[in-house]
């Protein structure tokens, strides 16, 4: 079974405008880590937020911010004020034990977001 | 903040040789790198987690005598990967984790790949 699911192949959003990505994740384990990662066609996986199983609050990081629902198992991240450089892939992952220093990343399978002017 | 260096950052070679690759993280130390592979416009897919000191964990369907891992040093993980052939062309990334931060550091450091073509 996917353990992160990505279901939106591509999306499109004017400058400016906001856009959600979404991702929903399968775990048993209650306490894992939630990533969003972006990679621009040169290739680089450049971090961009992290929300704790165990977090309160939604991440935020300057435009970008998780949209954590728990009970739901989803953690979308929503870009606000879109800009031509966001237009890249866009990775959603999953620690699970997030305390265990040797667990890898699970990755889902990206979703291309193109910004237009 | 941590950084990963990556080399070669692209490679071309022919069918049957053997191509290394190196990851080093350049201020911090990583008992533990991550070897992952990545098709054009797909998920990347872990390879295999290195462990320094000791072997590389292998995933399913990995063949670790094709994907040669070692993990030297604190510093540095290579990957080797023996007998190219044609299908063994991809974009392999690896990553690591300050160890020094202790349970706290979440966040994965990536190198910035390296594009393997194999004639």
């Amino acid at each position: 079974a996917q353990k992160i699911t990505q279901t939106q192949p591509g999306m499109f959003v004017q400058e400016k405008e906001a856009v959600t990505l979404d991702c929903t994740y399968d775990t048993s384990d209650p306490s894992y880590g939630l990533f969003w990662y972006k990679q621009p066609s040169s290739g680089e996986m450049i971090f961009l937020i992290y929300q704790g199983s165990y977090d309160q609050q939604n991440a935020t990081e300057g435009r970008y911010s998780l949209n954590f629902q728990k009970a739901r198992k989803s953690a979308n991240l929503v870009i606000s004020a879109s800009q031509l450089g966001d237009s890249a892939m866009y990775f959603c992952a999953m620690r699970e034990g997030w305390n265990q220093a040797g667990t890898a990343l699970i990755f889902g399978k990206g979703t291309t977001l193109s910004v237009s002017s | 903040g941590a950084v990963v260096s990556q080399h070669p950052s692209r490679v071309i070679c022919k069918s049957g040789t053997s191509v290394k690759i190196e990851c080093r993280s350049l201020d911090f130390q990583a008992t533990t790198m991550f070897w992952y592979r990545q098709f054009p416009k797909q998920s990347l897919m872990l390879m295999a987690t290195s462990n320094e000191g000791s072997k590389a964990t292998y995933e399913q369907g990995v063949e670790k005598d094709k994907f040669l891992i070692n993990h030297a040093s604190l510093t540095l993980s290579t990957l080797t990967v023996t007998s190219a052939h044609p299908e063994d062309s991809s974009f392999y990334i690896c990553s690591a984790r300050d160890a020094g931060r202790g349970s706290g550091a979440n966040v994965l450091t990536f190198g910035a790949g390296s594009r393997l073509t194999v004639l």
